[in-house]
C-alpha cells in the first residue's frame, strides 16, 4: 500500500477482555516497530520485527502483550485481559533496512484503544 | 541512559515569523537525532534525520541542527505558516548499540495564527 495501515482506528473494550491490533507496514519495509502513546506522556517502544523475529521484545509492559509478524508483512499486536492502564494509542511504524540504523521510519495513524 | 527533553511545551506564533523549537538530550555519544511532526489523528511524520557526524540537515523551510558537545538540538522553521500548527518531537535511539528503538521527547505544540 501507499503507506502504513493501522486497523481498527479506534477500538473500545471493557476491562478483562482480549484485543488485537493490526498492522500493515509499507510494502517491502523490513523493519516494523510498536510503540505506545499514553495521554500526557511520551512514545514508548514495545517491540521491533526484523523479517518475521523479533530481536527486541524489552519494551513489552508484561506478559499480556503479545506480538507477531508474518509473510514479513502484516504484524498483530494483541493484548490479553486488558486493564485501564492499557489505554493509549499504539502506533505502529515500518523503515527499510537502512545503513547502520540510521533509517527513516514511518508510522500509522494509530489505533485509539480505551478500556473501561 | 539516554533521556531527551524538550522546551517549550507548547509555543503560539503569529504568521509569517521564524521560530526555534528545542531538544536536549543527556548522552552525547548520540547515534543520530530525529524530528517528526504528530497530526492528531494521522500519527507520525519524520522531517529530519540527523546523523552523529553531521551538524545540519536542511528540507524547505525547516532546518535541525545538531550539537553533541552541549546536548542539544533545534529545529528552525523559517516563515511559519498555519498549516505548520502540529506537535513537533524529537526521537534518538538510546545508543550506538541499539539503534533499533527510539527514546523520544514529550514535543512541543505549536500554533501559528494566521
Amino acid at each position: 500500500g501507499a503507506g502504513v495501515s493501522q486497523s481498527p482506528s479506534n477500538k473500545v473494550t471493557e476491562k478483562g477482555k482480549d484485543v488485537e491490533l493490526r498492522c500493515d507496514p509499507i510494502s517491502g519495509h523490513t523493519a516494523l516497530y510498536w510503540y505506545r502513546q499514553r495521554l500526557g506522556q511520551g512514545l514508548e517502544f514495545l517491540i521491533y520485527f526484523q523479517g518475521n523475529s523479533a530481536p527486541d521484545k524489552s519494551g513489552l509492559p508484561s506478559d499480556r502483550f503479545s506480538a507477531e509478524r508474518t509473510g514479513e508483512s502484516v504484524s498483530t499486536l494483541t493484548i490479553q485481559r486488558t486493564q485501564q492502564e492499557d489505554s493509549a494509542v499504539y502506533l505502529c511504524a515500518s523503515s527499510s533496512f537502512g545503513q547502520g540504523g540510521n533509517e527513516k521510519l514511518f508510522f500509522g495513524s494509530g489505533t485509539q484503544l480505551s478500556v473501561l | 541512559k539516554q533521556e531527551v527533553t524538550q522546551i517549550p511545551a507548547a509555543l503560539s506564533v503569529p504568521e509569517g515569523e521564524n521560530l526555534v523549537l528545542n531538544c536536549s538530550f543527556t548522552d552525547s555519544a548520540i547515534y543520530n537525532l530525529q524530528w517528526f511532526r504528530q497530526d492528531p489523528g494521522k500519527g507520525l511524520t519524520s522531517l529530519l534525520l540527523i546523523q552523529s557526524s553531521q551538524r545540519e540537515q536542511t528540507s524547505g523551510r525547516l532546518n535541525a541542527s545538531l550539537d553533541k558537545s552541549s546536548g542539544r538540538s533545534t529545529l528552525y522553521i523559517a516563515a511559519s505558516q498555519p498549516g505548520d500548527s502540529a506537535t513537533y518531537l524529537c526521537a534518538s535511539p538510546p545508543g550506538a548499540g541499539n539503534n533499533r528503538k527510539l527514546i523520544w521527547g514529550l514535543g512541543t505544540s505549536l500554533a501559528v495564527n494566521p
